[in-house]
C-alpha cells in the first residue's frame, strides 16, 4: 500500500518559517491533505488540495506539491502553533485515505 | 455551527463488543461521506472505515475487516460503528470525521472523540 514518510520533529523560533515535508511515491499527482492536532484535541484541516485554506485558517500556512515531496509551510510561526501535523493522501489503488505518521512542531 | 459527537467509548474485555455512536448538526448529514479515524495512545492517526452518504458503498481498513460494521442513519442524523471480538491493540481514541460532498478527499470535520480501552 502507498507509504507516507514524515520527518518524527521538527524545530523552529518563534517569527521564522518552519517546513513540514511528506514524502511519497509520485506524491505530486495525488491531493495532499494537512491536519494540525494539539495535545487533547482532535484534528483540524488546515490545508487541503494540496494549497487551499479553508476557512479560519491563517495565510501563514500553505502548501505545496511537486515529484515525491509534498510541504507544509508555517510563516512567522508562533507559540500557538506547536502541535503534531500530519499529512493524507487517497489511496486510489487501495480506495482509502492514508495518513503519514506526523510531525511534532516545537516552537523554541 | 457543525458539530460530530461521538459516545459509547469505555472499557471492554478482549474479544467483547462495543457500539460507537456519532450524532452530526449543523449540516445536511445525508450528503456527506462519513469516516471513523482512530489514534491509539501516543500513536498517530489511523483510519477504520468509510461509508457513501447513502450507506451504499463502505470500506474498511485490513486490522479491522470482518470485526467492525459501520453504518449510518440519516434520518437521525448519525453515524454508528458496531465493533465485535475487540483485542488490545483497538485502544485507542475513536473519531466520526467528514468528507465534503462533491468529490472531496479530505477529513474536513471532526468530533471531539471518544475513548475505547480494551483490557482484562
Amino acid at each position: 500500500s502507498y507509504v507516507l514518510t514524515q520527518p518524527p520533529s521538527v524545530s523552529v523560533a518563534p517569527g521564522q518559517t518552519a517546513r513540514i515535508t511528506c514524502g511519497g511515491n509520485n506524491i505530486g499527482s495525488k491531493s495532499v491533505h494537512w491536519y494540525q492536532q494539539k495535545p487533547g484535541q482532535a484534528p483540524v484541516l488546515v490545508v487541503y488540495d494540496d494549497s487551499d485554506r479553508p476557512s479560519g485558517i491563517p495565510e501563514r500556512f500553505s502548501g505545496s506539491n511537486s515529484g515525491n515531496t509534498a510541504t507544509l509551510t508555517i510563516s512567522r510561526v508562533e507559540a500557538g502553533d506547536e502541535a503534531d501535523y500530519y499529512c493524507q493522501v487517497w489511496d486510489s489503488s487501495s480506495d482509502y485515505p492514508i495518513f503519514g505518521g506526523g510531525t511534532k512542531l516545537t516552537v523554541l | 455551527e457543525v458539530q460530530l459527537v461521538e459516545s459509547g467509548g469505555g472499557l471492554v474485555q478482549p474479544g467483547g463488543s462495543l457500539r460507537l455512536s456519532c450524532a452530526a448538526s449543523g449540516f445536511t448529514f445525508s450528503s456527506y461521506e462519513m469516516n471513523w479515524v482512530r489514534q491509539a495512545p501516543g500513536k498517530g492517526l489511523e483510519w477504520v472505515s468509510y461509508i457513501s452518504s447513502s450507506g451504499s458503498t463502505i470500506y474498511y481498513a485490513d486490522s479491522v475487516k470482518g470485526r467492525f460494521t459501520i453504518s449510518r442513519d440519516n434520518a437521525k442524523n448519525s453515524l454508528y460503528l458496531q465493533m465485535n471480538s475487540l483485542r488490545a491493540e483497538d485502544t485507542a481514541v475513536y473519531y466520526c470525521a467528514s468528507i465534503p460532498a462533491a468529490a472531496g478527499t479530505y477529513f474536513d470535520y471532526w468530533g471531539q472523540g471518544t475513548l475505547v480501552t480494551v483490557s482484562s
